[in-house]
C-alpha cells in the first residue's frame, strides 16, 4: 500500500512569487491535513480538508490556501512569498471516519527555500 | 488553545538503557496523544498513541502511558539502540472537534541519541 506523496520534495522560489504543492493521500483516506515545519517553530497546524472541505484552520495568513479534490488529493498555495516562509511543508493523510480513526500518516514533505 | 509542552529537548542514552520522553497538554478535552519518529530529511513516522480510556499501551519496547487528572503523558523506550537515534514529537488531539476531525498540535521535539 503506496504511503502518502507529496511533489515536489524540494522547491526554490522568489519572494513574491507564489508556489503550489502537492499531496496524494493513502488510498482511502479522505482527510488531508498540512503542517509547516521550521526549527523555530516546530510543527504547526495549516489546515484540514475532509471532502472537499476545509474542516479547520491554523493561526496562518490568508497568503496560505488550500483545496481537495474529488479523489482526495489536495494542494496548498502560498502566495507572495516571504523569506520566513521558508520550511518543510508536510502532509497528513488521515481515514477520518468516526473518532477511532484518527491516525494521520504523513509523507516525507516539501522542502520550500524562499530567498 | 491547546498547547503540548515536550521535556527534554534533546536526551542523550548509552545503548542499552532506557529513554522517558514527557509532554503535558493544557486542553482538558484533549483524547487522542500519537507520538512520532523523525528521521534526518523524513517526514514524521508514527510510533504508537493512547486514547484518553486507557492508561497505558506498548508495543515491543516502546511504552506510553498518559495520567488525564495530572494532563501529561510519557514516552518510554527500553533496551534502546542506535536506530532508535531520531526526534520525537508528541502531539495532542481534541474531541471537541467534529468527528474524525485532525488536528494535531505538537510538543517542541526531543533529539534522541543513542551512544553506542
Amino acid at each position: 500500500k503506496a504511503g502518502v506523496t507529496q511533489t515536489p520534495r524540494y522547491l526554490i522560489k522568489t519572494r513574491g512569487q507564489q508556489v503550489t504543492l502537492s499531496c496524494s493521500p493513502i488510498s482511502g483516506h479522505r482527510s488531508v491535513s498540512w503542517y509547516q515545519q521550521t526549527p523555530g517553530q516546530g510543527l504547526q497546524f495549516l489546515f484540514e480538508y475532509f471532502s472537499e472541505t476545509q474542516r479547520n484552520k491554523g493561526n496562518f495568513p490568508g497568503r496560505f490556501s488550500g483545496r481537495q479534490f474529488s479523489n482526495s488529493r489536495s494542494e496548498m498555495n502560498v502566495s507572495t512569498l516571504e523569506l520566513g516562509d521558508s520550511a518543510l511543508y508536510l502532509c497528513a493523510s488521515s481515514l477520518a471516519v468516526g473518532d477511532s480513526k484518527t491516525e494521520a500518516f504523513f509523507g516525507q514533505g516539501t522542502r520550500l527555500t524562499v530567498v | 488553545g491547546e498547547n503540548v509542552e515536550q521535556h527534554p529537548s534533546t536526551l542523550s542514552v548509552q545503548e542499552g538503557d532506557s529513554a522517558v520522553i514527557k509532554c503535558t497538554y493544557s486542553d482538558s478535552a484533549s483524547n487522542y496523544f500519537p507520538w512520532y519518529k523523525q528521521e534526518l530529511g523524513k517526514g514524521p513516522q508514527l510510533i504508537i498513541d493512547i486514547r484518553s480510556n486507557v492508561g497505558e499501551k506498548k508495543d515491543q519496547r516502546i511504552a506510553v502511558t498518559l495520567n488525564k487528572t495530572a494532563k501529561h503523558f510519557s514516552l518510554h523506550i527500553t533496551e534502546t539502540q542506535p536506530e532508535d537515534s531520531a526526534v520525537y514529537f508528541c502531539a495532542a488531539s481534541s474531541k471537541k472537534l467534529i468527528q474524525g476531525a485532525q488536528k494535531l498540535v505538537f510538543g517542541q521535539g526531543t533529539r534522541l541519541t543513542i551512544n553506542p
